[in-house]
């Protein structure tokens, strides 16, 4: 069975540039989120979807990050305008309702 | 509020000893799940286990084995005989039960930095 699907792998962008990450859940996966791993830290979520409703937004900074999942397959994640603080690992990770979360390989993002 | 902590920020073994990681959680549900992830430097990470808070019963799989404490909020995780492939960052994390409306957002901990060497 595939695992979640990522790309890209790495991006390096400027600051107050735009950037988009994408992410292909396991099959049947009704349930995607995405999380922000900052170096150190562990990884905190910035969006959960159930098919294609939101479920929890509540800590993704809306100014500037936006997120949509439709066909409630694939999801995109967008940041614009970057800051450097935006720095980190982005990882996709889907599950079945209730059940635990597999995450995928995550896109390390570079902010200079 | 939901809160895990993992105080052992890096430990560094030789192989074959046994390690433990610790980890304490925080929450106000009577009800809620336990997990260990283990993340490699390749950086996916992967699910070990996943524990019912209502399930205090240790779990061994292999080399590894969890000791879930309910009394002290804690689910220490034992690597036997470790293996350089075991070198990671572990990560323990909470969930509520969905039942009571928590979704599945799980809180994780800070991670343990696993170093195994020969």
């Amino acid at each position: 069975e595939a695992g979640v699907a990522q790309s890209p792998r790495y991006k390096i962008i400027e600051k107050r540039q735009s950037v988009a990450f994408w992410c292909n859940p396991i099959s049947g996966h009704a349930t995607l989120y995405w999380y922000q791993q900052i170096l150190g830290q562990g990884p905190k979520l910035l969006i959960q979807f159930q098919n294609n409703g939101v479920v929890d937004d509540s800590q993704l900074p809306k100014d500037r990050f936006s997120a949509e999942r439709l066909k409630g397959v694939d999801s995109t994640l967008k940041i614009q305008p970057a800051k450097l603080e935006d720095s980190a690992v982005y990882l996709c990770a889907s599950s079945l309702v209730d059940r635990e979360q597999y995450f995928g390989p995550g896109t390390r993002l570079t902010v200079t | 509020a939901q809160k895990v902590t993992q105080a052992q920020t890096e430990i560094s073994v030789v192989e074959k000893e046994d390690v433990t990681l610790d980890c304490v959680y925080e929450t106000r549900d009577t009800t809620y799940y336990l997990f260990w992830y283990k993340q490699p430097p390749s950086g996916e990470l992967v699910f070990l286990i996943r524990r019912n808070s209502f399930d205090e019963q240790n779990e061994i799989s292999g080399r590894y084995s969890w000791n879930f404490q309910k009394s002290t909020s804690s689910f220490n995780f034992t690597i036997t005989a470790s293996q350089v492939v075991d070198s990671a960052v572990y990560f323990c994390a909470l969930r509520p039960d969905i039942l009571t409306g928590g979704g599945n957002k799980l809180t994780f901990g800070t991670g343990t930095q696993l170093k195994v060497e020969l």
